[in-house]
């Protein structure tokens, strides 16, 4: 098993312009999750899914989109970057209420 | 809101020395604590967890963490450090009424193994 995937590892955006991170797990688990982290902070949740089709928010949502269209995989979307949110971004998968897998990480900075 | 605190940011170790790296949260209620460990240029790996039972708990890599209700807390100790231990490690609190699982994490504890 892959476990968790996220796509691409690396970005550099300029102010105003829009991307998707694209994360995927081969597990079979309900919960999905997007985190960022920044130095001296922790991870903050951003949005989470409970399933197929469904989102909901987290700690710091504004600025970022999602979508649940397939179980398995879960976007995270920058309509319009600013460097604001130049980050490490995580994704997480659970079968609640057991622990989190996480992905590798994308790192993106917006310049 | 509900938190957890790790007070220390930044510890430095020489390698065989004891750990402790402590951690609180804020949440009355039943909850299921975790440590997490971030080698460099990794994701985040679970090093052990606590839902129920013993309060002692048994990770890998020769981590240990006790659960203390009565002072909200859940330190991590390793006996004899290792270089390789070198990494930043996060303490996580999921509260008994999440109905998602979602995690609370607190802010980080880089440990730097001197060789």
């Amino acid at each position: 098993n892959a476990g968790v995937t996220q796509t691409p590892k690396f970005r550099v955006l300029k102010t105003g312009q829009s991307m998707t991170l694209l994360c995927a797990q081969d597990m079979n688990h309900e919960y999905m999750y997007w985190y960022r982290q920044d130095p001296g902070m922790g991870l903050r949740l951003i949005h989470y899914s409970v399933g197929e089709g469904t989102t909901a928010k987290g700690e710091v949502p504004d600025g970022y989109n999602v979508s649940r269209l397939k179980k398995q995989n879960f976007l995270l979307g920058l309509e319009s970057a600013a460097p604001s949110q130049t980050s490490v971004y995580f994704c997480a998968s659970s079968a609640s209420p057991h622990e989190q897998y996480f992905g590798p990480g994308t790192r993106l900075t917006v310049t | 809101a509900q938190s957890v605190s790790q007070h220390n940011h930044h510890v430095i170790l020489s390698e065989a020395a004891s750990l402790e790296l402590g951690c609180n949260y804020s949440y009355g209620g039943t909850v299921n604590l975790f440590w997490y460990v971030q080698y460099p240029g990794q994701h985040l790996q679970l090093l052990l967890k606590y839902f129920s039972g013993d309060p002692l708990v048994k990770g890998i890599k020769g981590f240990e963490a006790e659960f203390i209700k009565s002072k909200f807390s859940f330190n991590l100790r390793k006996p004899s450090v290792q270089w390789s231990d070198t990494a930043e490690y996060f303490c996580a609190v999921i509260p008994g009424y999440s109905s998602a699982s979602k995690i609370i994490f607190g802010s980080g504890t880089r440990l730097s193994i001197r060789p």
